[in-house]
């Protein structure tokens, strides 16, 4: 049974460029979430999709979006990168109102230079 | 969480000590806890939960306990193994929201053999 898988595993991109980043659910779950890591700190949500809306979003701005498909799988987009936006990104699945853990993937490293 | 940066508070144990890593949470509704433990270039994997109509719960070699009065949750690893090093983390929802995640800053863990 495949957990959650985030691809890729490493990016590095330069200011003002964009970026999409991939993630495909545990299976039997059908709620997306994301989350930046800085380096050093806890994850901090950015926002959460089901039913391939949006349903929640952190204190983020409009630069980071997103989209669900209807396999669940998820991206995340960044527009006009900055240097504070290099992190590790993580995907969380879950089951949508259920009282459960979220399942992380191993995240991608975002470098921007 | 606030940031503390890149210094983590940092908890070193002999092998074979137990360890207790404690969180604090300052939301009364805060309803349902969980740990999770990251390793070096990984996600954060689950450990353990606790929903908030309990004091104590038993895992294989750890325990979580819950205060709700001092809003102070622990995690106790029972015979600290090398393999128990990394971060830890506690996150917790809130009462009405099983779906979002708020997350601490973490505690690294180092066993020293």
């Amino acid at each position: 049974d495949a957990g959650v898988t985030q691809s890729p595993t490493h990016l590095i991109k330069t200011r003002g460029q964009q970026v999409t980043l991939r993630c495909s659910p545990k299976s039997g779950h059908d709620t997306v979430s994301w989350y930046q890591q800085a380096l050093g700190q806890g994850p901090q949500f950015i926002f959460q999709y089901y039913e391939e809306e949006e349903r929640q979003r952190g204190n983020f701005p409009d630069r980071f979006s997103g989209h669900q498909f209807p396999n669940y799988s998820s991206e995340l987009n960044v527009n006009a990168l900055l240097l504070g936006d290099s992190a590790l990104y993580l995907c969380a699945s879950k089951i949508m109102d259920r009282d459960q853990p979220q399942h992380f993937g191993d995240g991608t490293r975002l470098s921007i230079l | 969480g606030e940031s503390v940066g890149l210094h983590l508070p940092t908890l070193s144990v002999q092998e074979g000590d137990n360890s207790i890593i404690n969180c604090a949470y300052s939301n009364s509704a805060s309803d349902y806890f969980i740990w999770y433990k990251q390793e070096s270039g990984k996600g954060p994997q689950f450990i353990i939960d606790i929903r908030s109509n309990m004091d104590k719960r038993q895992g294989q070699r750890v325990t979580v306990l819950l205060n709700k009065t001092v809003k102070h949750l622990s995690l106790q690893i029972a015979a600290t193994q090398p393999g128990d090093s990394a971060v830890y983390f506690c996150a917790e929802n809130r009462v009405g929201n099983f779906n979002k995640f708020y997350f601490g800053s973490g505690t690294k863990l180092n066993v020293k053999p």
